[in-house]
């Protein structure tokens, strides 16, 4: 079972900030959080990861909470083209357990 | 990232045939995996391919439905054996690659309809 919860769906106005939550409670030690987002009709899109800090890369910012027990995924200037279902997963990167699972996400509807 | 090239992209099966799915990447990868998305729903891992031994499976998926072949780094095969309307699914194609922290990256699918 996917060890996050997203709410179902979220509204944005193009070109403003996309703030998308993500609660992973039971998150351990050594279990990064990891975001993909999959527009329609496309295999899932690496956005990006972290462990702790706060990481920010050309398409977005995450943000994880001191006690890693939540994280949000910020778009900061949303377009139409990031309408899509975005996951928030939590995986090991280490050792064998490379396995990425994935639970309902959130579809984000950018409107204009 | 790598190119992850999928072929088909796009089919239509009949019902009781099988259908193999080719997946091959530019890079040198660690792991390659296949997972299925049914219509409405969100993605499945089917399998780990282990190149030059047997893929490992998850729950309730066999390899005597989805035979999974990997004779090298960069190349897979995902066979959906006597179909029916059931397999209609997007099927994809997943690698970790060598020196790239174990994110895991995705094909763009294959689109099978079993009529």
């Amino acid at each position: 079972d996917a060890k996050t919860t997203q709410p179902p769906s979220m509204d944005c106005a193009e070109g403003r900030a996309a703030n998308l939550p993500c609660n992973h409670s039971t998150i351990s030690g050594n279990e990064y959080v990891y975001w993909y987002r999959q527009i329609h009709s496309q295999g899932p899109q690496y956005i990006i990861h972290g462990l702790k800090n706060n990481e920010t890369n050309e398409m977005a910012s995450l943000i994880i909470t001191e006690d890693r027990k939540s994280s949000t995924l910020i778009l900061p200037h949303a377009t139409l083209r990031d309408t899509a279902v975005y996951y928030c997963i939590v995986r090991n990167s280490g050792g064998s357990n490379y396995k990425l699972t994935f639970g309902k996400g959130t579809l984000l509807t950018v409107n204009p | 990232s790598a190119v992850i090239s999928q072929k088909p992209s796009r089919d239509i099966c009949q019902r009781g045939t099988s259908l193999t799915i080719q997946c091959q990447v530019d890079s040198q990868v660690t792991m390659m995996f296949w997972y299925r998305q049914q219509p409405g729903q969100s993605l499945t891992l089917i399998a780990t391919a282990n190149q030059g031994s047997e893929a490992t499976y998850e729950s309730g998926f066999v390899i005597d439905k989805f035979p999974i072949s990997r004779p090298n780094l960069t190349f897979s095969t995902l066979t959906v054996s006597n179909m029916s309307p059931e397999d209609s699914s997007i099927y994809l194609c997943s690698v970790s690659l060598q020196g790239d922290g174990n994110t895991i990256y995705f094909g763009e699918g294959s689109w099978l309809t079993v009529v």
